[in-house]
């Protein structure tokens, strides 16, 4: 079985550009999550897509949004890019269960954005 | 509140001991707590995870340690090899929310 891709390895940008990340979850997984791991700051949550719909955001600005596509692949978008969005960022992917409630995550290689 | 702290933030062992990192949280609401594992490069990798219905849960070498009066909760990973180099995140998760909440990471490494 395939894992979590995501696209592409690394990214380049100047600052005020704007950066376009993909990410393919896992066959049968709905769910699809994006987290941000700055050098110093941990993981941190960016966005929840399930079925098409965002489901929660983190503390993030407006200009990081992002969506899911019927194949329930995602884009995470990031507008007016500034040097601290240098970054590896992360798509997992997971499934529905009964009771509305979600399976593990399963994490893909990431993307390093490295905004100049 | 919705913070997991963890410790120590690096950690150096000697082949065949035992590893152990220590996470802390506060928010009661959280009920899946798992652990992952990243190499320089890639992305976490999950390798055991809990819930606190249970005190404790063993997979092979790792085992988690669960606290719940103490809102505390471990990974020990015994007879620690070589390839046990990486970092582990501890994380958390509200039913419903499903964001994973991250601890700051532990850097592990084992000296032969």
């Amino acid at each position: 079985e395939a894992g979590v891709t995501q696209s592409p390895t690394h990214l380049i940008k100047t600052r005020g550009q704007q950066a376009t990340l993909r990410c393919s979850p896992i066959s049968g997984h709905t769910s699809v999550y994006w987290y941000q791991q700055a050098l110093g700051l941990g993981l941190q949550f960016l966005l929840w897509y399930d079925e098409g719909e965002e489901r929660n955001r983190g503390n993030f600005p407006p200009r990081f949004s992002g969506r899911q596509f019927p194949n329930y692949s995602s884009e995470l978008n990031v507008n007016a890019l500034e040097l601290e969005d240098s970054a590896l960022y992360l798509c997992a992917s997971s499934r529905r269960l009964a009771g509305d409630s979600t399976d593990t995550q399963y994490f893909g290689p990431g993307t390093r954005l490295t905004v100049l | 509140q919705q913070q997991v702290k963890q410790s120590p933030q690096s950690l150096i062992v000697q082949k065949g001991g035992i590893s152990i990192i220590n996470c802390a949280y506060e928010n009661t609401a959280f009920d899946y707590f798992p652990w992952y594992q990243q190499f320089p490069g890639k992305g976490p990798a999950l390798l055991i995870a809990i819930r606190p219905d249970v005190s404790e849960k063993k997979e092979g070498r790792f085992t988690i340690s669960f606290n719940k009066s103490a809102k505390q909760f471990s990974l020990h990973i015994m007879d620690s090899q070589p390839g046990d180099s990486a970092t582990y995140f501890c994380a958390a998760s509200i039913p419903g929310n499903e964001k994973l909440t991250f601890g700051t990471g532990t850097r592990l490494t084992i000296i032969p």
